[in-house]
């Protein structure tokens, strides 16, 4: 059964970079994409942004000067890069199978973050 | 960007009750819509795809309608685990979620 684990430091300094990355278990990343989602606390969900096994992407338009998402099928993992955080940034973050909506619902746990001096 | 906005804000029910949920969108998205349920502390659970597809392993209480801006999630008759928010999400023009529905205990 396919399982993700997402993980990274709970705290992040404003105007530092946000690094996260997503284990994937029991199954392989490609052929799937593989979406990113964020959920501030008490706040709606958010998408961040999508990635291809083959490393094609897709990002939100309001974090695209900001993201990096990369994948690395060696490890099985994806990572995620979000520069020059404010407090804005702060929420749990997801990595889930395929694209939301599209019919796939396998999730990590998600992992919070939080944006403080 | 394509809002949705979802309606009621919050629906006090009893178990075994019916729930009516509702979410518009601010342009045709004709049947591009999923719902969700999220318990605190959980990922989101998506319950219905592409408007009124049961995703697999959701109860058959569940079931969705509507196209083009205006979407309804029903749900026949309130199990204690239902008590929950409800999001819907849109994948017209990249994707967006609405601001949440609140089910709760009457």
């Amino acid at each position: 059964q396919l399982q993700l684990q997402e993980s990274g430091p709970g705290l992040v300094k404003p105007s530092e970079t946000l690094s996260l990355t997503c284990t994937v278990s029991g199954g392989s990343i490609s052929p799937f994409y593989w979406s990113w989602l964020r959920q501030p606390p008490g706040g709606r969900l958010e998408w961040i942004g999508f990635i291809h096994y083959s490393g094609s992407t897709k990002y939100n338009p309001s974090l695209t000067s900001r993201l990096i998402l990369s994948v690395d099928t060696s490890k099985n993992q994806l990572s995620l890069s979000l520069s020059s955080v404010t407090a804005a940034d702060t929420a749990v973050y997801y990595c889930r199978l395929g694209t939301p909506g599209d019919g796939f619902d396998t999730w990590g746990q998600g992992t919070m973050v939080a944006v403080s001096p | 960007e394509i809002v949705l906005t979802q309606s009621p804000a919050t629906l006090s029910l009893s178990p075994g009750e019916r729930a009516t949920l509702s979410c518009r969108a601010s342009q045709a998205i004709t049947t591009y819509l999923a719902w969700y349920r999220q318990k605190p502390g959980q990922p989101p659970r998506l319950l219905i795809y592409d408007a009124s597809k049961r995703a697999t392993g959701v109860p058959a209480r569940f079931s969705g309608s509507g196209s083009g801006t205006d979407f309804t999630l029903t749900i026949s008759s309130l199990e204690p685990e239902d008590f929950a928010v409800y999001y819907c999400q849109q994948r017209y023009n990249f994707f967006t979620f609405g601001p949440g529905t609140l089910v709760d205990v009457k």
